[in-house]
């Protein structure tokens, strides 16, 4: 069974400044599919990125990018430029190759940005 | 387009009785997903929809809990004979094909 961990329950940052995620996970699979979501009050989970083990480029959205480490199996995630809208619990989440496979999620980390 | 909906946005509910958690996916997903949200056990997976494929149901905490599909669209989760444990947030998504698309969530709470 695939684990996900964060091992950072909570983090600040000041506006406009640069934060990492950490994120790490455990699987037998070769091929599988990492994502970080947003979780902002209003609980709806929001998509913030998504990376395909077979792709060795990290994944960049905007001010999101990603830094996959296959081998070492880590996904941080890149905040740069962190804004107010930015405050929310970001899950790390793994997906297995076959159809229908179930996330798996991390525990959370608590992001707070600070004017 | 219109994401995935569901309804009601908030339910409470007296212990022992039945609920019904309504997810409408996003059109053209054919994969859809249910999962819990609770202080003690995170994000956990329910059930899961493809087509019309068996569900696999192998996240499903008790009997007490069912769900279906109906059309291939629509899907209802059911709790049966509510207890305290219960209460969380029900997320509901559907996917295509490997992206999952989450709703804003159900909060249940028994008393």
């Amino acid at each position: 069974a695939q684990t996900v961990t964060q091992s950072q329950p909570e983090m600040s940052v000041q506006e406009a400044e640069t934060v990492t995620l950490s994120c790490t996970y455990d699987t037998s699979e070769n091929n599988y599919y990492l994502f970080w979501y947003k979780q902002p009050p209003s609980r709806q989970m929001i998509l913030v990125i998504r990376q395909e083990a077979y792709k060795q480029q990290n994944a960049t959205e905007n001010r999101f990018s990603v830094n996959f480490q296959k081998a070492a199996k880590s996904f941080s995630l890149k905040i740069s430029d962190s804004q107010l809208g930015d405050t929310a619990m970001y899950f790390c989440a793994f997906r297995g190759p076959n159809a229908g496979n179930m996330l798996t999620f991390g525990g959370g980390t608590r992001l707070m940005v600070k004017p | 387009g219109a994401g995935v909906s569901q309804s009601p946005s908030n339910k409470v509910t007296e212990k022992g009785k039945d609920v019904e958690l309504r997810c409408d996916p996003i059109s053209g997903h054919t994969a859809l997903y249910w999962y819990r949200q609770s202080l003690g056990q995170g994000l956990e997976f329910l059930i899961y929809f493809q087509g019309n494929s068996a569900p696999d149901k192998s996240g499903l905490p008790s009997d007490r809990f069912s769900a279906e599909r109906t059309g291939g669209s629509v899907s209802t989760l059911t709790i049966q004979r509510t207890q305290q444990e219960d209460s969380a947030v029900y997320l509901c998504a559907s996917s295509f094909p490997e992206t999952q698309y989450f709703g804003p969530g159900t909060r249940l709470l028994v008393l």
